[in-house]
């Protein structure tokens, strides 16, 4: 197993597009993290998923972001109408037990 | 509620020495985990170390090592033999096992430089 990939690595976009990145945990993992990660600034959490079931929300998940996990095996994050508040690393993580998550290298979003 | 706090955003050494980053968190609850992640310069987070509140030993790994003070809610990390490689952000982070179900709150970081 080659660890968590995210797709793509990089983002450019234009304010108001939709942009959707997708992760795919390591393969026996069944818990899945969406974290933001801005300039100088430590990850925030922004969601997870126990396979298809999303548990928590952070207050960061405005509505124009949704994120899904079907069939508990790979995820999808979408933004809808970016802002340029959004430029930022999106970092998604995986785990069998919550206190041991793996990272993946991140989608860098730049909204223009 | 929980925070994370590194106060040293930056930090160099020199190759083969010891260097100490530091880290203090707040939290109510009494059973926890801790961690410190490594981020090289465009690279992926990299797990350290992780220590169990419960536990009075602290954890080591290799020239890594914690200084877990409970009481005091402090939790610095060691590097022993400073390597090149070294060179990274690395963040302190914790998940307090009752409240925060499953999510990492982590620090601002420290920027570590490597002189060789």
């Amino acid at each position: 197993d080659t660890g968590v990939s995210q797709d793509p690595r990089h983002k450019i976009t234009k304010r108001g597009q939709n942009v959707t990145f997708r992760c795919d945990p390591i393969s026996e993992h069944n818990r899945l993290y969406w974290y933001r990660q801005t300039l100088g600034q430590g990850p925030e959490f922004l969601t997870y998923f126990q396979n298809e079931a999303q548990l928590e929300k952070s207050r960061l998940l405005s509505d124009r972001f949704s994120a899904e996990r079907p069939k508990g095996s790979f995820s999808t994050l979408e933004i809808q109408r970016t802002e340029q508040g959004d430029s930022a690393m999106y970092l998604c993580a995986s785990s069998f037990f919550p206190y041991e998550q793996y990272f993946g290298p991140g989608t860098r979003l730049t909204v223009t | 509620a929980q925070t994370v706090t590194q106060s040293q955003p930056e930090m160099s050494v020199q190759e083969a020495e010891t260097v100490t980053l530091s880290c203090t968190y707040d939290t109510s609850e009494n059973n926890y985990y801790l961690f410190w992640y490594k981020q090289p310069p465009s690279r992926q987070m990299i797990l350290v170390i992780r220590q169990e509140a419960y536990k009075q030993q602290n954890a080591t790994e290799n020239r890594f090592s914690v200084n877990f003070q409970k009481a005091a809610k402090s939790f610095s990390l060691k590097i022993s033999d400073s390597q090149l490689g070294d060179t990274a952000m690395y963040f302190c982070a914790f998940i307090p096992l009752v409240s925060s179900g499953d999510k990492l709150t982590f620090g601002t970081g420290t920027r570590l430089a490597v002189r060789p």
